[in-house]
């Protein structure tokens, strides 16, 4: 995914409130998105994924939203705590084998 | 929860040196594949393995890269005569089929020298 316009790189929020990431892809045809964390010296871990054919997805404290017509994908995080200071990347699978990953967006959570 | 697993976590190599960075995938899973991030970067696509054969590959993933599946278990990067640029973070991941999730290994931090 790309980053365009709406993608900050960073995002500090205080513990307690919502956060929202966003992501723009390049792909209008790609079918399947996910979001993934990424905590300093680890690997990229799965938080949640969404299909074309949805628009919205919630999970446990995360909600990914995607809007196709400006190829768009959110992450909301409710009540964000320290342990998700984290990078968090948007990645759109571009055919059945790889993943192409947007730049990322740094989340600090502030006490 | 199954874990992809890598070894080393961190490989230190003299420029022109080979390495083979180690993978072991979840045991079910069919689907394999190797991403690096240089640091500060995004994550990019270096190859992809499916039965036994490369499914698709980045232009990164040139003649001095491979990968093999020597065995049941294990999924190897080699790469074979190292260049500075080649310093980065080496990431396994496998996936138990098409257009599903990836589960991603904890990495191998390749510094060369």
């Amino acid at each position: 995914g790309e980053s365009v316009g709406l993608h900050l790189p960073t995002l500090s929020v205080q513990e307690g409130d919502n956060s929202i990431i966003n992501c723009a892809y390049s792909n209008s045809a790609s079918d399947y998105f996910i979001w993934y964390k990424q905590e300093s010296g680890k690997g990229p871990q799965f938080i949640i994924d969404i299909r074309s054919n949805m628009d919205k997805r919630q999970g446990q404290r995360v909600t990914v939203l995607l809007n196709k017509t400006v190829k768009h994908l959110s992450l909301q995080i409710a009540a964000t705590q320290p342990g998700d200071s984290a990078v968090y990347f948007c990645a759109e699978q571009l055919d059945d084998y790889k993943l192409s990953f947007g730049a990322g967006t740094t989340v600090t959570v502030r006490a | 929860e199954p874990e992809v697993t890598q070894t080393p976590s961190h490989q230190v190599t003299q420029m022109g040196q080979e390495v083979i960075l180690r993978c072991v995938p979840i045991s079910n899973h069919l689907y394999f594949y190797w991403y690096r991030q240089i640091l500060g970067q995004k994550v990019e696509f270096l190859v992809s393995f499916y039965n036994n054969e490369i499914s698709e590959k980045s232009e990164i993933f040139d003649d001095q890269f491979s990968v093999e599946r020597p065995d049941g278990s294990n999924f190897t990067l080699k790469i074979r005569s190292t260049k500075l640029e080649d310093s980065a973070m080496y990431f396994c991941a496998s996936s138990s089929g098409q257009g599903k999730g990836y589960t991603f290994g904890s990495g191998t931090r390749l510094t060369v020298v």
